[in-house]
């Protein structure tokens, strides 16, 4: 199946620090991504949809001028976490679709990343 | 109530085996997926469907659109099938997911 990675696996930043989190498609062009956060024994969350060339969508109660997103090409999509805080340590996870004429939309999802703010 | 429900919510059973885990929906939805997430965090996707069944190896998924719900079976299961697996929607033209809560699988040898 198609492949998503993401870097770094895990990072730990100080607070007041930002930190930038890649996904790229490796074997197919994305269109569009999706950012995940997922707390400890919690199921994922949506944060945005990041589409190629244009504004992520982000969702309700998430800071756009907080959690950066940036798809500049057809297989990177990256987050930046502003001026981290303690409380936005978490596991973010990305995924892309490979898109197609389908209308059904297989998502392949990144190995995630793990941020820890001290 | 959560628009995608699972049943159980945390699931223990001896190697060998039949696993079932349940997911209910309460809204109209283009495919439903099934998730596998392992205690490392990464996800892998199992299954999408929109009608019928789907096999792969010793998994299969099922859907039945008009009762709006769907199974996953695990037969001759085994401790590497630990994990938590997640059912999620997709709405027509809309290509985020909705998840629902996660069932946590814990196979003893």
């Amino acid at each position: 199946g198609a492949v998503v990675s993401q870097h770094p696996s895990r990072v730990i930043c100080k607070s007041g620090t930002s930190v930038k989190i890649e996904c790229r498609s490796l074997d197919f062009q994305a269109t569009t991504m999706f950012w995940y956060r997922q707390f400890p024994k919690q199921s994922l969350m949506l944060m945005a949809t990041s589409n190629e060339g244009s504004k992520a969508t982000y969702e309700q109660g998430v800071e756009k001028d907080k959690f950066l997103i940036n798809h500049a090409s057809l297989t990177l999509s990256t987050l930046t976490v502003t001026s981290a805080h303690p409380e936005d340590s978490s596991f973010y996870i990305c995924s892309a679709n490979s898109g197609g004429a389908s209308r059904y939309y297989e998502q392949y999802f990144g190995p995630g990343t793990r941020l820890t703010v001290t | 109530k959560n628009e995608v429900e699972q049943s159980p919510q945390n699931l223990t059973a001896q190697e060998g085996e039949f696993i079932t885990i349940n997911c209910s929906y309460s809204v109209g939805i283009s495919a439903l997926h099934w998730l596998q997430q392992h205690p490392g965090g990464g996800i892998v996707s199992l299954f999408m469907l929109s009608s019928g069944k789907k096999k792969h190896g010793r998994l299969i998924a099922t859907i039945n659109i008009q009762e709006k719900h769907s199974s996953l079976h695990i037969t001759a299961s085994h401790p590497r099938d630990s994990a938590v697996y997640i059912c999620a929607v997709s709405n027509f033209g809309n290509e985020k997911l909705t998840f629902g809560t996660g069932t946590r699988l814990t196979i003893i040898p």
